[in-house]
C-alpha cells in the first residue's frame, strides 16, 4: 500500500480558476502534512503547512484536512500561469528518536492555461 | 532569507567511482536530510542526521551511502561506488529544533553515473 497517494494528473485549469488537488495518505497516525510545489528540474518549495482538520488559508492558497477519512486537499484560486507546476503532497513521520522524514506522494502537474 | 546551499549543481561520473555531494544547511538548524528523486519519479527519503548521528534511514540507505558533518557548516552525502541506478536528483533538507517536520530543500545536485 502506497504511504502517500495523489493523482498525477495532468490537471489543466484556465487561468483565474480554481485547481483543486487531492492527496490520501495510509498512516492513521500521522500528524504533520505539507503541500509542496515543484517546477521542473527545481527542488520542491514548501507552501503549506497543516496539522488539525479542517480548513487553512493562506492568501490564494487553502489546504484542507480529514484525518477521518485521511484525505488532504489543496485549493489554489485565482489560478495565474505561474501556478504550474508539480504539487507534491507530503506527510510527516515522527520517530521515536525526534527524527522526522516526509513522504511524498507522486505530484499532480497543474498547467494554468492563460 | 537564508536557505539551504548544495554543491555542485550537477556531476558527472563513471560507474564505481565515489562521490561526495555537499550541503550547508540553514544556520540555525539541527535537523538535516538527504532526499533522492530519480527522473519521473517521487521524492524519497535516505536518512536524517541530528546530533551528528544518523538518526533514521531508508532500505535505499545501504552500505554504499554514509553521511558526514565534518565541520560546523556542511552536511555531505558520500556514495562510495556508484551504479547506474544512482543517478537522480539529490536534495538535502534542514529543520530548526522548534519546527522539525518542516523542512527546507535545497536546490540539489543532479547526480548522472554512465
Amino acid at each position: 500500500q502506497k504511504e502517500v497517494e495523489q493523482n498525477s494528473g495532468p490537471l489543466s485549469v484556465p487561468e483565474g480558476a480554481i485547481a483543486s488537488l487531492n492527496c490520501t495518505y495510509s498512516d492513521r497516525g500521522s500528524q504533520s502534512f505539507f503541500w509542496y510545489r515543484q517546477y521542473s528540474g527545481k527542488s520542491p518549495e514548501l507552501i503549506m503547512s497543516i496539522y488539525s482538520n479542517g480548513d487553512k488559508e493562506d492568501g490564494r492558497f487553502t489546504a484542507q484536512l480529514n484525518k477521518a477519512s485521511q484525505y488532504v486537499s489543496l485549493l489554489i484560486r485565482d489560478s495565474q500561469p505561474s501556478d504550474s507546476a508539480t504539487y507534491l503532497c507530503a506527510v510527516n513521520k515522527l520517530y521515536q528518536t525526534g527524527a522526522n522524514n516526509l513522504f511524498f506522494g507522486t505530484g499532480t502537474r497543474l498547467t494554468v492555461i492563460p | 532569507e537564508p536557505e539551504v546551499t548544495q554543491t555542485p549543481s550537477h556531476q558527472v561520473t563513471q560507474m564505481g567511482q565515489e562521490v561526495i555531494l555537499r550541503c550547508v544547511p540553514i544556520s540555525n538548524h539541527l535537523y538535516f536530510y538527504w532526499y533522492r528523486q530519480i527522473l519521473g519519479q517521487k521524492v524519497e527519503f535516505l536518512v536524517s542526521f541530528y546530533n551528528n548521528e544518523i538518526s533514521e534511514k531508508s532500505e535505499i540507505f545501504d552500505d554504499q551511502f554514509s553521511v558526514e558533518r565534518p565541520d560546523g557548516s556542511n552536511f555531505t552525502l558520500k556514495i562510495r561506488s556508484t551504479k547506474l541506478e544512482d543517478s537522480a536528483m539529490y536534495f538535502c533538507a534542514s529543520s530548526d529544533p522548534h519546527t522539525t517536520d518542516t523542512q527546507y530543500f535545497g536546490p540539489g545536485t543532479r547526480l548522472t553515473v554512465l
